[in-house]
């Protein structure tokens, strides 16, 4: 079946350490993006990738990294600088960013939270 | 600065009735519009979208009505089923020209809940 996968499904962190979030999609799609929902809020996008070994910050990129080094994977690092990083985090991915009208189609979040 | 607003946070339909959930937005850069579907735990699921060359768009049991005038969209749901209790985002998307990219403006979402 093709989709987004997402793993883990829940992870700790302890003050002060990096952790990294992971994402695969088997659609061969271009565009692949991270988001971020806080309770009560909508979806806030942190970084996107349009193609592979390219990507560009969102909103509230501050405090996180990533890379594309394939089309299919595109992980989220969460630093120590990140204030408040507990959080459910989203990844998405579209066919192509370049594109009009293409929905995104999201994994199923890992849950962040600190210890 | 709220540019996709869904200013119900929660609405209760009854079973078989029909649902309605409003999304306004302020940006008319917008062109493309969105909802998705969403379980606890769970990624947001895409249910149906509409272009800003049309005012309707139907799939089934949803329709999604835009006026572009109003800088407003409703999603209709008929009949309402209880499978269909969940938390509805709306979605733009607008052309980033500093990118060279579309971006998706998510709204704050709305719990519906569909009373058997």
């Amino acid at each position: 079946d093709g989709g987004i996968t997402q793993s883990p499904k829940y992870l700790f962190r302890k003050e002060g350490q990096n952790v990294t979030l992971s994402c695969e999609q088997n659609l061969n799609h271009d565009a692949m993006y991270w988001y971020r929902q806080d309770p009560g809020q909508g979806l806030r996008l942190i970084y996107y990738s349009q193609i592979v070994n390219d990507f560009q910050k969102g909103d509230i990129a501050e405090g996180y990294s990533v890379s594309r080094e394939k089309k299919e994977s595109f992980p989220l690092t969460v630093t120590s600088a990140q204030k408040n990083p507990t959080a459910f985090y989203l990844c998405a991915s579209s066919i192509g960013e370049r594109l009009r009208n293409q929905p995104q189609h999201f994994g199923d979040g890992t849950r962040l939270s600190i210890l | 600065d709220q540019q996709v607003k869904q200013n119900s946070p929660s609405l209760s339909v009854q079973e078989g009735r029909i649902s309605i959930l409003n999304c306004d937005y302020t940006n008319s850069m917008f062109d493309y519009f969105l909802w998705y579907k969403k379980y606890p735990a769970e990624g947001p699921t895409f249910l149906i979208s509409i272009s800003s060359i049309k005012d309707k768009n139907e799939d089934g049991r949803f329709t999604v009505f835009l006026n572009k005038s109003a800088k407003h969209l409703s999603l209709h749901i008929v009949p309402s089923q209880p499978g269909d209790s969940a938390v509805y985002f709306c979605a733009a998307s607008a052309f980033d020209s500093g990118a060279g990219s579309y971006q998706l403006t998510f709204g704050k979402g709305t719990k519906l809940s569909v009373i058997p």
